[in-house]
């Protein structure tokens, strides 16, 4: 099965609050890739990471830093002292690359960051 | 300013029209991609194109057509054969398969309303 779980349907946090978001993927190839995106109430999906699947070392982008552990299949994202801006739908995402393009969607977690 | 372009932003139609979205991209990409979005939850691809003249179905193609007659633009057909055409249409553009699965850059979307 080739699938991408983010188990955390809505997640509210405070302001300055640290707040992590999971995504577990699932697939038999050992070449794939996985992206991070934001999408705001405005709607735009906007891309924020980019991961190989020979690539482990965990990445750090201002308050954004992501933990790829293949052990377990998963690539969490954390922000750090959230702002009211991170409100947003996250969404991770699996790509593979044999027989045919295909990029899998988890079905996104929802961030309220209340002020 | 380097991007992709939806229009319009929300379109109402009656039910047995058919209703044309539009997306151009000006970033010189290969490969386009139309995502359709219901409320709460991930994307789930229509079609995709990884060059000119050439698309395939993605996982909910019927009731849509597609072309790709030029680079640029990736207009998508929402039938009257397509059963709830309501939802949130997003296009997205990336650099194509070579050397791996690229991230996509996303347009602002078009929602689409039949009654």
């Amino acid at each position: 099965a080739q699938k991408v779980t983010q188990a955390q349907t809505e997640i509210s946090v405070v302001e300055k609050e640290d707040v992590t978001l999971d995504c577990v993927y699932e697939t038999r190839d050992t070449t794939y890739y996985l992206f991070w995106y934001k999408q705001p109430p405005s709607g735009e999906l906007v891309f924020l990471i980019r991961r190989n699947s020979f690539d482990e070392q965990n990445e750090i982008s201002g308050r954004y830093s992501w933990n790829f552990q293949k052990s377990t299949s998963s690539f969490n994202f954390t922000i750090t002292a959230s702002q009211v801006v991170d409100s947003a739908v996250y969404f991770c995402a699996l790509g593979l690359n044999t027989g045919g393009f295909k990029t899998i969607f988890g079905a996104g977690t929802r961030l309220f960051v209340k002020a | 300013d380097g991007g992709i372009t939806q229009s319009p932003k929300y379109l109402f139609r009656k039910e047995g029209q058919n209703v044309t979205l539009s997306c151009e991209q000006n970033l010189n990409h290969d490969a386009m991609y139309w995502y359709r979005q219901d409320p709460g939850q991930g994307l789930r691809l229509i079609y995709y194109s990884q060059i000119v003249n050439d698309f395939q179905k993605g996982d909910i193609a019927e009731g849509y057509s597609v072309s790709r007659e030029k680079k640029e633009s990736f207009p998508l057909t929402v039938t009257s054969a397509q059963k709830n055409p309501t939802a949130f249409y997003l296009c997205a553009s990336s650099t194509g398969e070579r050397e791996g699965v690229h991230e996509q850059y996303f347009g602002p979307g078009t929602r689409l309303t039949v009654t």
